[in-house]
């Protein structure tokens, strides 16, 4: 079973456009995490959220964390060939005492030039 | 400063075989964590060592272990190995435990591991 699960699992946009990709759960996360994997590499940390709500921007990228810690959501304004690569989530959840970083499956974007 | 360094950097190897995979953390962090990444099954956490002691334990069978030295430099083994053990195997590296809330993650660049 797959707690964070992450849609659509592949998007192809031409630059320039805008796009909205999401990442839900049933759990309530403590924290929650975005990364940007490119081919070759590891993933990359863009952003952490940690309050039910909150909003952050990281130049054309906006990050929002859901009221109930549940859910959030990553969108980009006039995406750029530089956007491409897999995001992943990320939410730290207890369990049995530790905290655990889990992983969505990712959402693999491509920008058309 | 230098990044987290993974070696090697692709691996073949057979059925049965066992396998030590190497991470060297970013000077000064003291947390090391390995995840496997699949195509089927997405990124998942294998275990997490800090101050040479594991603190965080995934669901993986026990012929994934591993461990950290004193300088934090940690190494992975994988015994009689399966053909879905090929993956993509990731460390990262933190200053402190994984288990605060704001803690960042630094990953390397991963060992491609093949299981013919």
């Amino acid at each position: 079973t797959q707690l964070l699960e992450q849609s659509p699992q592949f998007l192809s946009i031409q630059e320039g456009e805008n796009l909205t990709v999401y990442c839900n759960s049933s759990s309530v996360f403590s924290s929650l995490q975005w990364y940007r994997q490119e081919p070759g590499e590891g993933p990359v940390l863009l952003v952490t959220v940690v309050t039910g709500g909150e909003v952050k921007k990281l130049k054309r990228l906006t990050f929002q964390f859901g009221d109930a810690r549940k859910d959030s959501s990553l969108h980009i304004t006039a995406a750029q060939p530089g956007d491409t690569g897999l995001y992943l989530c990320a939410g730290k959840i207890r369990d049995f005492g530790n905290e655990k970083l889990t992983f969505g499956t990712g959402t693999r974007l491509t920008i058309i030039p | 400063k230098a990044g987290v360094t993974q070696t090697p950097r692709y691996l073949i190897k057979t059925r049965g075989q066992q396998v030590t995979l190497s991470c060297s953390p970013i000077s000064g962090h003291r947390s090391v964590s390995w995840y496997q990444q699949t195509p089927g099954q997405g990124l998942q956490f294998l275990f997490e060592y800090f101050s040479e002691t594991q603190r965080n334990k995934g669901n993986f069978p026990g012929r994934f272990s591993g461990r950290q030295f004193s300088n934090s430099r940690s190494e992975m083994n994988v015994s009689t190995l399966e053909l879905g053990d090929s993956a993509l195997y990731l460390c990262a590296s933190s200053p402190r435990r994984g288990a605060f809330t704001n803690e960042k993650l630094f990953f390397g660049s991963g060992t491609q591991l093949s299981v013919l």
